[in-house]
C-alpha cells in the first residue's frame, strides 16, 4: 500500500493476556520506530529498528514488551502478561533512510485496550 | 534533560481567523524540528521540517518559524479552517549521523468553529 498499515485497529485484552501487534512500513523504508501514546499526551519513544537490526530499544517500559522485524520489512510488537497501563494508542511510523531529515511516515496507530 | 514544551495546551478560535502555536525546546545536540497535525483517531502527518539554518518554512497556509538561538519554534496558520481541527505536535531530532532521538511535545489542540 501506499501508506504505513497497521493492525489490528482496536484490541480489547483481559489483563494478563499476551497481544501482538503489527506494523506494515512503506515498501522500502529502511527505518522503523514504535511509540507509544496515552490519552491527550504526545507520543512516547519505545524502540527504533533499522532494516532488521533492533538498534534502540531503551524506551522499552519493561521486558514484557518486546519488538521484532525479522526480514527487515514488517514488525511486531509483543506485550505479555498485559497490565491495565499498557491501555495506549501504540503508533508505527516509518522512514526512507536513517538520514536526519527524512520525514517520519505515521499508521494510524492500534488502540489498545486492557480489562 | 531533552524535553520539548507547547503552548497554549488547547485553543479555540474562529473560522477564518490566524493563529500561532508555540514550541520551546531544550535538547542537545540538535538535528531538526517538526511540525505535525494529527486528526484524532489517526496518526500525525508531517507539515514542515526544519534544519539549523533554515529559520521559516511553509507548506500551503501553515508557515513554521525556528529560531535556534532561543531555542523556540512557532506555527502559524493562515485564514484557517474547520479541517484545521486536530493537535499539532512539535517534534525535535537531537543526535549525531546515524542515531537519532525523536522527542516529542505533548500538543496543542487546536478547534476551529464555524
Amino acid at each position: 500500500g501506499a501508506g504505513v498499515s497497521q493492525s489490528p485497529r482496536y484490541k480489547v485484552a483481559k489483563r494478563g493476556q499476551d497481544v501482538a501487534l503489527r506494523c506494515d512500513p512503506i515498501s522500502g523504508h529502511v527505518s522503523l520506530f514504535w511509540y507509544q501514546q496515552a490519552l491527550g499526551q504526545g507520543p512516547e519513544f519505545l524502540t527504533y529498528f533499522q532494516n532488521e537490526a533492533q538498534l534502540d530499544k531503551s524506551g522499552l517500559p519493561s521486558d514484557r514488551f518486546f519488538a521484532e522485524r525479522p526480514e527487515g520489512s514488517v514488525s511486531t510488537l509483543k506485550i505479555q502478561r498485559t497490565q491495565q497501563e499498557d491501555s495506549a494508542v501504540y503508533l508505527c511510523a516509518s522512514s526512507l533512510s536513517p538520514i536526519s531529515n527524512q520525514p517520519q511516515h505515521f499508521g494510524d496507530g492500534t488502540r489498545l485496550s486492557i480489562l | 534533560k531533552n524535553q520539548v514544551e507547547q503552548s497554549p495546551q488547547s485553543l479555540i478560535i474562529l473560522e477564518g481567523k490566524n493563529c500561532t502555536l508555540q514550541c520551546n525546546y531544550t535538547v542537545s545536540p540538535f538535528s531538526n524540528l517538526r511540525w505535525y497535525k494529527q486528526d484524532t483517531g489517526r496518526g500525525p502527518v508531517s507539515l514542515t521540517i526544519m534544519t539549523f539554518s533554515e529559520n521559516t518554512k511553509s507548506n500551503g497556509r501553515y508557515t513554521a518559524t525556528l529560531d535556534a538561538d532561543t531555542k523556540q519554534s512557532s506555527l502559524h496558520i493562515t485564514a484557517s479552517q474547520l479541517s484545521d481541527s486536530a493537535s499539532y505536535i512539535c517534534v525535535v531530532s537531537a543526535g549525531t549521523s546515524g542515531t537519532y532521538k525523536y522527542i516529542f511535545g505533548t500538543g496543542t489542540r487546536l478547534k476551529v468553529l464555524a
